[in-house]
């Protein structure tokens, strides 16, 4: 049972927008920023989004990200078939001492 | 260029112990949190602690505390994740990654190590 709540699929077409939900508590979401990581099959996690709608450098713009008061979203605008991926949220939880906690992640399925 | 490179797959028995390894390249090992994150198979990530290299401060997420030991050696730039006696729930897929602090986002990941824990 993940601290954070994704839905655990997800899927759209090519050229669809699709988004991913992430919910949390007052101890996580509510208090911190979120992240988002993609991991693509059989290969370690990338980091998408951090600081909730940042995104590194290389990371297209059709990925964007927001929150507001104890959940967050991912948004996939113009969706292509290599997005297809595990996302994962995850936020810093201030509770016990601190710790981060993760979503339990979405599979996304391009169709 | 950020690198970090993690020791190769291991198999070990129940009740053995372990160490694996992450060496960082490419930016000053003392200056950030190194993270290590479980991911079993089929399974989702889960964060199981950081350390900071620059004075040894380490912290664990409540589910692993005590049940693993995570070191650094700053003088290699080298983090480590060690277990004492295994179990095969420990079978799983780990990777160590840099911590940026405050936003506490993994930045730089390794490549994983696949830990197989079976009689």
């Amino acid at each position: 049972q993940s601290v954070l709540t994704q839905p655990p699929s997800a899927s759209g077409t090519p050229g669809q927008r699709v988004t991913i939900s992430c919910s949390g508590s007052s101890s996580n979401i509510g208090s911190n920023t979120v992240n988002w990581y993609q991991q693509l099959p059989g290969t370690a996690p990338k980091l998408l989004i951090y600081s909730n709608n940042q995104r590194p450098s290389g990371v297209p713009d059709r990925f964007s990200g927001s929150k507001s008061g104890t959940s967050a979203s991912l948004a996939i605008s113009g969706l292509q078939s290599e997005d297809e991926a595990d996302y994962y949220c995850a936020a810093w939880d201030d509770s016990l001492n601190g710790h981060v906690v993760f979503g339990g992640g979405t599979k996304l399925t391009v169709l | 260029e950020v690198q970090l490179v993690q020791s190769g797959a291991e198999v070990k028995k129940p009740g053995e112990s372990l160490k694996i390894s992450c060496k960082g390249s490419g930016y000053s090992f003392t200056s950030y949190w190194i993270g290590w994150v479980r991911q079993m198979p089929g399974k989702g990530l889960e964060w199981m602690g950081i350390i900071y290299p620059g004075d040894s401060d380490t912290r664990y997420s409540p589910s692993f505390q005590g049940q693993v030991t995570i070191s650094a050696d700053k003088s290699i730039s080298t983090a480590y994740l060690q277990w004492s006696s295994l179990k095969a729930s420990d079978t799983a897929m780990y990777y160590c990654a840099r911590h940026v602090f405050g936003d506490w986002h993994f930045d730089y990941w390794g490549q994983g190590t696949l830990v197989t824990v079976s009689s």
